[in-house]
């Protein structure tokens, strides 16, 4: 069974400020790692797939690291805005196949005006 | 592209009744899952479904759950007798290879 850890499990941060947080995943068998946005009320839409051990992928202000030898991904903010508070959720794929993935239970972002 | 539909937004049911969730893939993916997120809770793997074919169900409960995605039309997830415990949003993806597009869920509720 895949674990797929996220820390911290929430976060808020003043308007301005810059976070990152972390995803931790097995390391043997890796295929990908994704990152999803999950705004409420609304579905997760996919920011990030990542598959290369120092893939570094980056959307606005939005920026994934990837470290497949240690199991860990970052996802960084840089100056948060109101509009970025969401769930981000990381997920990887089980080492059964690489379509079916676990996800964990996402860090909640709040971004205070 | 309309993307992944889902239907209905919401459902309610009597304990005891049926459930019927839709969901219909992106144009040119071949692959659906569905995923629940119950209270409290992240989204927790179900069964992925390729046409015709389930490929992985190990996240199925084991009685009155089951889904299929027919050669024409939309995947169904059915929840037969459903119980208060049931209610939860479920959501469906798609994709093509990696990565997941996901419908906009369906809410179920059971009273």
């Amino acid at each position: 069974i895949l674990n797929v850890e996220q820390s911290p499990q929430s976060l808020h941060v003043q308007e301005g400020d810059s976070t990152n947080f972390t995803c931790s995943f097995p390391s043997s068998n890796f295929y990908a790692l994704h990152w999803y946005r999950w705004e409420t009320a609304k579905s997760p839409e996919a920011l990030f797939v990542m598959t290369l051990n120092g893939d570094e992928k980056k959307k606005g202000r939005i920026s994934a690291t990837l470290n497949t030898k240690e199991g860990y991904s970052y996802l960084y903010i840089k100056g948060s805005q109101p509009e970025d508070s969401a769930t981000y959720l990381c997920a990887s794929p089980n080492s059964g196949g690489y379509q079916k993935v676990t996800f964990g239970i996402g860090t909640k972002l709040q971004v205070i005006p | 592209n309309a993307g992944v539909m889902q239907n209905p937004r919401h459902l309610v049911r009597r304990r005891g009744q049926e459930a019927r969730l839709r969901c219909s893939p992106m144009k040119g993916h071949s692959h659906v899952y569905w995923y629940r997120q119950l209270p409290e809770e992240g989204l927790k793997f179900m069964v992925y479904l390729q046409k015709e074919n389930i490929i992985d169900e190990s996240g199925m409960p084991k009685e009155r759950f089951s889904a299929e995605f027919p050669k024409e039309g939309p995947s169904i997830l059915r929840i037969q007798q459903v119980v208060r415990g049931d209610s939860a949003a479920y959501f469906c993806a798609s994709s093509a290879d990696y990565g997941y597009t996901f419908g906009s869920g369906t809410r179920l509720t059971v009273v």
